[in-house]
């Protein structure tokens, strides 16, 4: 099974700090991905990457950047934290096309205070 | 942008019952896709369903796929305790470049 680990189930942190999040996956695939997902807008898709060290953003990139330096990390991380940005984050992998399913982590439940 | 809208938005029924749910979209799509979240996890994949085909069965699961009315339905069978989670469909809105997902649809399968 394919298996996306994620650093931290829970992280709280203060407005302003620089803030990162780890995400591995163990199945070699191309593509990984960061959303954020709120009560009652769904997922939304912050950045993906379909090789190392390419990037691509999503619909809502602004206060996050992302790092791809080997195939099976993907990391997140948050310039300068500010409270609008306490949110579930999610990270998930997939092979080839982006017609494949995508493999999710558990997921990393952020407050910024 | 929100391409798949889950209706409804809550569902709430007994074990042994059939659970249905439906996904809209607005664009044309390559294939649409079902996840199930249970509650603080992670998306579980359950389904892809390409755009040329009309139905597809996995165990207890049926996915219809209607493109000319951009919908989609998720028919769960004999709902079990175990299958409450919320279910999002997800479309690639004809880009192959990434998915769009709904917000979802909160079964509760009470025992």
């Amino acid at each position: 099974d394919v298996k996306v680990t994620q650093s931290s189930r829970y992280l709280v942190k203060r407005t302003g700090e620089k803030v990162f999040l780890e995400c591995v996956q163990d199945m070699d695939h191309e593509n990984m991905f960061w959303y954020r997902q709120d009560p009652g807008l769904g997922l939304r898709l912050i950045y993906f990457s379909y090789d190392v060290k390419m990037k691509e953003k999503g619909d809502i990139p602004e206060g996050y950047s992302v790092s791809r330096e080997k195939k099976e990390r993907f990391s997140l991380i948050l310039e300068s934290a500010s409270t609008n940005q306490t949110s579930m984050y999610l990270c998930a992998s997939s092979k080839g096309f982006f017609d494949q399913p995508q493999h999710f982590g558990d997921g990393t439940r952020l407050s910024i205070l | 942008s929100q391409q798949g809208e889950e209706d409804p938005q809550a569902l709430s029924i007994q074990e042994g019952e059939n659970a249905t749910m439906n996904c809209s979209y607005k664009t044309s799509i390559n294939n649409l896709q079902w996840y199930r979240q249970n509650s603080g996890r992670g998306l579980v994949h359950l389904i892809l369903i390409r755009s040329n085909e009309r139905e597809k069965h996995s165990g207890r699961l049926r996915v219809t796929l209607d493109t000319s009315k951009k919908s989609s339905s998720l028919l769960i069978t004999a709902s079990r305790a175990a299958d409450t989670a919320s279910y999002f469909c997800a479309t690639d809105g004809g880009s192959f470049q990434k998915l769009v997902f709904g917000t979802g649809t909160r079964l509760l399968v009470s025992p």
